[in-house]
Order: C-alpha cells, then structure tokens, then sequence
C-alpha cells in the first residue's frame, strides 16, 4: 500500500458527460501529480499541484482541470467526456519539489467512457 | 521536454535467469531516473531508483546501472521468479519532477 488513495476505483460514463476524480496523498506529502495511463500512450503527465497551486502542466486537454485543496487531497475534473477519455487515472504524491523524492502511486481510477 | 525511450517491449525469461531492460533519456539535465513495476490491475510501484551523482546501485536480485555520458540506464533482475512477471517501467526527471516514462516491458518468467 502506497499511502495514496484514489476514489473511485472504477466509473462507467456516457460519452458527453463530467465526471471528478478524487485523491488523497500520502500523509505529509504536499506535490501531488496526475497521469493518464492509456494502451496507446503508456503513463502520460497530466498535472502537477505542490501545496495547493499548480506548478508544472502536462499534456491535459482544456476539457480537463484540477485542483488541490488546503487539506492537500486533489481533483481531476473531466468534462464533455469522448470515447478517447476512456483511460487509468493515476494520482501520486512525493514529499517535496526538490529533485529526486520518491513519487508514489496510488490504484488509479479506471474510467471508461460509453 | 524529455524523451525516454526503453526496450524490449516484451521479455520472456526462464525462471532462474536473469532480465535486463534498457532506457534512454534525451535530456541531459535529468539527474533522476526510478523503475517502477506494475502488476495487473494495480498502480505503478517503486522498486529502485538512480541518482545521476551515482553509477550503481543494488538491492537484492535488482540492480540499476546509469551511463550519463552516454544517456542510457538499465535495470538488472537475477534469478527471476515468477513473482517478477509484470510491466516494468523507467523514468527519467529533472529537477521540477515531471516524471516522463518509457513506454514499459511486459516481462514473464516462464516456470
């Protein structure tokens, strides 16, 4: 068990639809990063969040946003949902911004879009 | 931004023998590079990790291996078991801690 917990484990939407993604990080840990695991395009970087702001973006469509609140949990909103979306959601969390902590990862959110 | 590149994609290995994956990265002020294993249905799990001021690095039948010079960092399993089967991943960072990932070997020991 890797500390970081993500709800739900899985959720099935139809296509057009928003759904949120929900993570709680590792107790103390303020970063916390968002990737998008899909066949095609292995462990893609969403976002990164360090203590409530944003500070690195990845490859993350406009219809998607998150946030991270003061108690340190985080959000991924998904909105106007295609086919494509369908995908592992992976939250995971590390103790600083300074290089080399250790990221951990929690089970993921396994969405699919119908 | 950073490229990393790993191969094979798949490895099929007899239990007992050893495996050894390959990674390359683009960029040459990442000084970070972990593996990760992921089994079926689970996230991705830390099984080592290299910091660029360090060539080598064991821990127990794992070992990792960095050529900064050259960009390229391997992972060493020994005597594989059949609990080693699963995709494993590298990774490489620079100091903002984007990880960017290979795109996985999908390993099995055979018994």
């Amino acid at each position: 068990d890797s500390g970081v917990t993500q709800t739900p484990k899985h959720l099935i939407t139809a296509t057009g639809q928003r759904v949120t993604l929900r993570c709680s990080p590792r107790s103390g840990d303020l970063s916390v990063y968002w990737y998008q695991q899909s066949l095609d395009q292995g462990l893609q970087f969403l976002i990164q969040y360090y203590n409530g702001e944003e500070r690195a973006k990845g490859n993350i469509l406009e219809r998607f946003s998150a946030q991270q609140f003061p108690d340190l949990h985080s959000e991924l909103n998904l909105s106007s949902l295609e086919l494509g979306d369908s995908a592992l959601y992976f939250c995971a969390s590390s103790s600083t911004v300074s290089s080399g902590n250790t990221i951990y990862f929690g089970e993921g959110s396994w969405l699919t879009v119908v | 931004g950073e490229n990393v590149e790993q191969h094979p994609s798949t490895l099929s290995v007899q239990e007992g023998d050893s495996a050894v994956i390959k990674c390359t990265y683009s960029d040459s002020a990442s000084n970070y590079f972990p593996w990760y294993k992921q089994e079926l249905g689970k996230g991705p799990q830390l099984i080592i990790d290299i910091r660029s001021n360090v060539g080598e690095k064991k821990d127990q039948r794992i070992a990792v291996t960095l050529n900064k010079t050259a960009k390229h960092f391997s992972l060493h399993i020994t005597e594989t078991q059949p609990e080693d089967s699963a995709v494993y991943f590298c990774a490489a960072s620079r100091e903002n801690y984007k990880l960017s990932f290979g795109a996985g070997t999908t390993v099995t020991v055979r018994a």
